[in-house]
């Protein structure tokens, strides 16, 4: 079936460096990728997404990258800070149908 | 406040009790949700409701029964469940089809089962 894989399952980083988290996804279908952060205790909120048409989308610090040949994507934080510190999530869609399916998470910590 | 809310936020029940988890929405949306979150495994996808007709069901044991009387408003009843059912239920909803939309989650309920 579908899977999503992500990594790395922890990240730790030093405040103001880059994180980066990657997933690669089987459905070669696939044309929607959003990625979600959730704080601690919290519910997942959306961070940022791409659709297959394009190739790279940055929202400030934030930034999503997409390869489709090799059907992996990324998520790029630059300048880090402790608030930046959650679980990461990124998800695949399935064509034509109303799934999301979802990496198994990224613990990011940022250190002061 | 992303404007989902689920109730209750915590639920503690025996292998025979019955209980209803329940979810509403003030979005306008079209499309509800239902999601299993456990400790280190990916968000599972249980129901999708899309105006107020399921259109989605992964596989889930019939001990989970779901119930969508409007497009506003989203239940899952649970009977019999099992420990391994313990969990956070997280209910989302979404514009349009969840395939292709953003999801707005609720803040879950954290499902412990003895």
């Amino acid at each position: 079936g579908e899977n999503v894989e992500q990594h790395p399952s922890t990240l730790s980083v030093q405040e103001g460096d880059s994180a980066v988290i990657k997933c690669t996804y089987s459905d070669s279908a696939s044309n929607y990728f959003p990625w979600y952060k959730q704080e601690l205790g919290k519910r997942p909120q959306l961070i940022i997404d791409i659709r297959s048409n394009v190739g790279e989308k940055k929202d400030q610090r934030i930034a999503v990258t997409l390869n489709k040949t090799a059907k992996h994507f990324s998520l790029h934080i630059t300048e880090t800070q402790p608030e930046d510190s959650a679980v990461y999530f990124c998800a695949a869609s399935i064509y034509n149908t109303d799934k999301l399916i979802f990496g198994t998470g990224t613990r990011l910590q940022v250190f002061p | 406040e992303t404007g989902v809310t689920q109730t209750p936020r915590h639920l503690v029940m025996g292998m025979t009790n019955k209980k209803s988890l329940k979810c509403e929405q003030h979005l306008g949306h079209n499309a509800m949700y239902w999601y299993k979150q456990s400790a280190k495994k990916p968000l599972e996808l249980m129901f999708v409701y899309n105006f107020k007709e399921q259109t989605e069901n992964n596989s889930v044991p019939s001990r989970f029964s779901p119930e969508c009387p409007n497009s506003s408003h989203l239940f899952l009843h649970l009977h019999t469940l099992q420990p391994e059912d313990s969990a956070l239920y997280l209910c989302a909803s979404s514009q349009g089809q969840g395939g292709n939309e953003k999801l707005f989650f609720g803040s879950g309920t954290q499902l412990s089962v003895l």
